[in-house]
């Protein structure tokens, strides 16, 4: 059972938008910076969204992010087929005292 | 280039320990805190411990499955993070990823590619 929860997976077309969800509370993601990764299959994790909606140098315009209170939401646009990954939200947690993350979401493409 | 490349993975019975290395090239790793982020087959990411830089203190910090067990270490002259695990357990199986931490945005920033541990009887 992961600290902050999203949903298991996602679907949508190409050219579209999705979003993915992560929820949490007032230890974590109430009180600090959102990030997300994505993971495609087979490779490592990469950052892709740090302090709740900047973009690391080089991570397509096509993605954002998003947070109010003890919830953050990532935004895909003009979806492509090399979109298809998990993707992770993470926050450091005052109460346990280090990073925790949800539980993943793997989007597909249809 | 930026790389991060783990190596010491691999089989080890319950109770067994293990030394995983991280080698890091590309940035000021003396000014870097690290940390290490592990994934179980076919589960999520679970955080494992992180080391600050040694101008920031030195200090480790890990999460309560592994603290006790695990140990992490750095040694700046080589460029080199470290994790010793100690009685290792079935559900350490995982694969440990080698990661840079930003501390003010509390990001795992840089990755490595990873190193298996299976500990399996």
């Amino acid at each position: 059972q992961s600290v902050l929860t999203q949903p298991p997976s996602v679907s949508e077309a190409p050219r579209q938008r999705v979003t993915i969800s992560c929820s949490g509370s007032s230890s974590n993601i109430g009180n600090n910076a959102v990030n997300w990764y994505q993971q495609l299959p087979g490779k490592a994790p990469k950052l892709l969204i740090y302090y709740d909606d900047l973009l690391p140098s080089g991570v397509s315009d096509r993605f954002s992010g998003s947070k109010s209170g003890t919830s953050a939401s990532l935004a895909i646009s003009g979806l492509q087929s090399e979109d298809e990954a998990d993707y992770y939200c993470a926050a450091w947690d005052d109460r346990l005292n280090g990073p925790v993350f949800g539980g993943g979401t793997k989007l597909t493409v249809l | 280039e930026v790389q991060l490349v783990e190596s010491g993975g691999g089989l080890v019975k319950p109770g067994g320990s293990l030394r995983l290395s991280c080698a890091a090239s590309g940035f000021t790793f003396s000014n870097a805190w690290m940390s290490w982020v592990r994934q179980a087959p076919g589960k999520g990411l679970e955080w494992v411990g992180r080391i600050k830089s040694k101008t920031d203190g030195g200090t480790t910090d890990y999460a309560a499955p592994v603290k006790g067990r695990f140990t992490i270490s750095r040694d700046d002259s080589k460029n080199t993070l470290y994790l010793q695990m100690n009685s290792l357990k079935t559900e350490d199986t995982a694969v440990y990823y080698c990661t840079t931490f930003l501390p003010r945005e509390d990001a795992f920033d840089i990755w490595g590619q990873g190193t298996m541990v299976t500990v399996s009887s």
